[in-house]
């Protein structure tokens, strides 16, 4: 099975501008979770979605979005960016049960300047 | 609330020398457990879990965890590591019962350095 693709794997953007990040999940899971990390602040939830629905959320600023498409696919959205927002934004899938193992993807590093 | 303490930042050790990376957590109610492994410019890898049952944990590349409810805790060990193993590494829990949807708290990572 393919694992859990993200797209672009590296972006560049500056302040104020908004940026939407693409993770594709491992074929059948329906879970798709978020992710920033950041050398301060470690690994830190964003959200996750389930079947289109977002299911639960991290304490993130409204500016961070994110939505969930039919075939599980999932994009994550950040708008007015700012310099604190530069960090390594994972996605991990699994077939949405608590039990279940996240799969994690390689990530998206976005820079903002 | 939940949180995971990764009680040291970095951990040098000789090449096939045993190493213990240490995990204490804290939550109101029961909790799953994992350890992940992050390589360089990659996302993470999952070590290990535990749900129930035995408290001791096998997994992959040879590493292991017991869980010790008393003491909160959930360390990590492989009694001979290689050049391969430096990576950084994470403790993280999640809610127990099926209420977590996909989220984990992490720790805040340990790296692990593995001399020749």
């Amino acid at each position: 099975k393919a694992g859990v693709t993200q797209t672009p794997r590296y972006l560049i953007k500056t302040r104020g501008q908004q940026v939407t990040l693409s993770c594709s999940p491992i074929s059948g899971h329906r879970s798709v979770s978020w992710y920033q990390q950041t050398p301060g602040q470690g690994l830190q939830f964003l959200f996750e979605y389930f079947s289109e629905t977002q299911r639960n959320k991290g304490n993130f600023p409204g500016r961070f979005s994110g939505r969930q498409f039919s075939n599980s696919r999932s994009e994550m959205n950040v708008s007015t960016l700012e310099l604190g927002d530069s960090a390594l934004y994972l996605c991990a899938s699994s077939p949405g049960q608590g039990t279940d193992t996240q799969y994690f993807g390689p990530g998206t590093r976005l820079t903002v300047l | 609330a939940q949180s995971v303490t990764q009680l040291d930042s970095q951990v040098p050790v000789f090449e096939e020398a045993p190493v213990e990376l240490r995990c204490n957590y804290s939550s109101s109610v029961s909790v799953y457990l994992f350890w992940y492994v992050q390589y360089p410019n990659q996302g993470l890898q999952l070590l290990l879990k535990y749900l129930s049952g035995s408290t001791l944990v096998k997994g992959i590349n040879g590493f292991e965890a017991e869980f010790n409810k008393s003491q909160t805790s959930f360390h990590l060990r492989k009694p001979s590591v290689h050049i391969s193993d430096t990576a950084e590494y994470f403790c993280a829990v999640a809610n127990a019962g099926g209420t977590s949807y996909g989220k984990l708290t992490f720790g805040q990572g340990t790296i692990l350095t593995v001399h020749p």
